[in-house]
């Protein structure tokens, strides 16, 4: 499975935007780039997915490099609920290897 | 629809024992993933079913593990004498097949065994 990385842990400061990075390098043409959060003490949440294009949901915006070997979750103004661990998933097209692969994600913290 | 339903929430039992869990999956969905994440770490995939087939199962899943999706609804994992290695959190998801459907997680049933 191609791997992410991403860092450990991230603060910012409420009702600021975050940008939480994340390297691909190895990402293949047709790995699909997942985002998923989980809040404390709940499963994990969708955020956002996307292939080649910057895509926007209501949640959040996904950047994605040109070369698509990194991207970035960006949330246009943090607030308190949205501390968690986010995790940035490939997820490849070739079938029997379609499934979610969670790596250790980055958490949030959100200073008030 | 209220989403992934896991039950029991949480399960103490004693080593040697055996347990079992279920998810009721968002009824239209006809992928289910069952999911195990220890403190700390990201959750690692389990199995996961299209309909009632299984079709892939990991390496993680001993032979004390067995999960089955019965009519392609709920599903249940049954942990055969359980060992304390085997305190997680288990996680079940559902999707519609297809890579432009994301994940649709429940809440999880918390392991202990003691």
């Amino acid at each position: 499975d191609a791997k992410t990385t991403q860092p450990n842990s991230m603060e910012s400061n409420e009702e600021e935007p975050v940008h939480l990075p994340c390297n691909h390098s190895t990402i293949s043409g047709t790995d699909y780039i997942h985002w998923y959060r989980q809040l404390p003490s709940q499963g994990p949440e969708y955020v956002i997915h996307g292939l080649t294009s910057n895509v926007n949901n209501r949640m959040a915006s996904l950047a994605i490099a040109e070369d698509r070997k990194s991207s970035t979750l960006i949330l246009h103004r943090a607030t308190l609920r949205d501390a968690a661990v986010y995790y940035c998933i490939l997820r490849s097209t070739n079938f029997g290897n379609e499934k979610l692969t969670f790596g250790t994600g980055t958490r949030l913290t959100i200073i008030p | 629809d209220t989403g992934v339903s896991q039950n029991p929430r949480h399960k103490i039992t004693k080593r040697g024992q055996n347990v079992t869990f279920r998810c009721d999956p968002i009824s239209e969905h006809n992928r289910l993933y069952w999911y195990r994440q220890t403190l700390g770490q990201g959750p690692e995939f389990l199995t996961y079913f299209q309909n009632e087939a299984q079709l892939e199962k990991s390496r993680l899943l001993s032979d004390r593990f067995s999960a089955e999706r019965p009519k392609g609804s709920f599903s249940t994992l049954e942990i055969q004498r359980t060992e304390q290695g085997d305190s997680a959190m288990y996680l079940c998801a559902s999707s519609l097949a297809g890579l432009n459907y994301g994940y649709t997680f429940g809440s999880g049933t918390r392991l202990t065994v003691v």
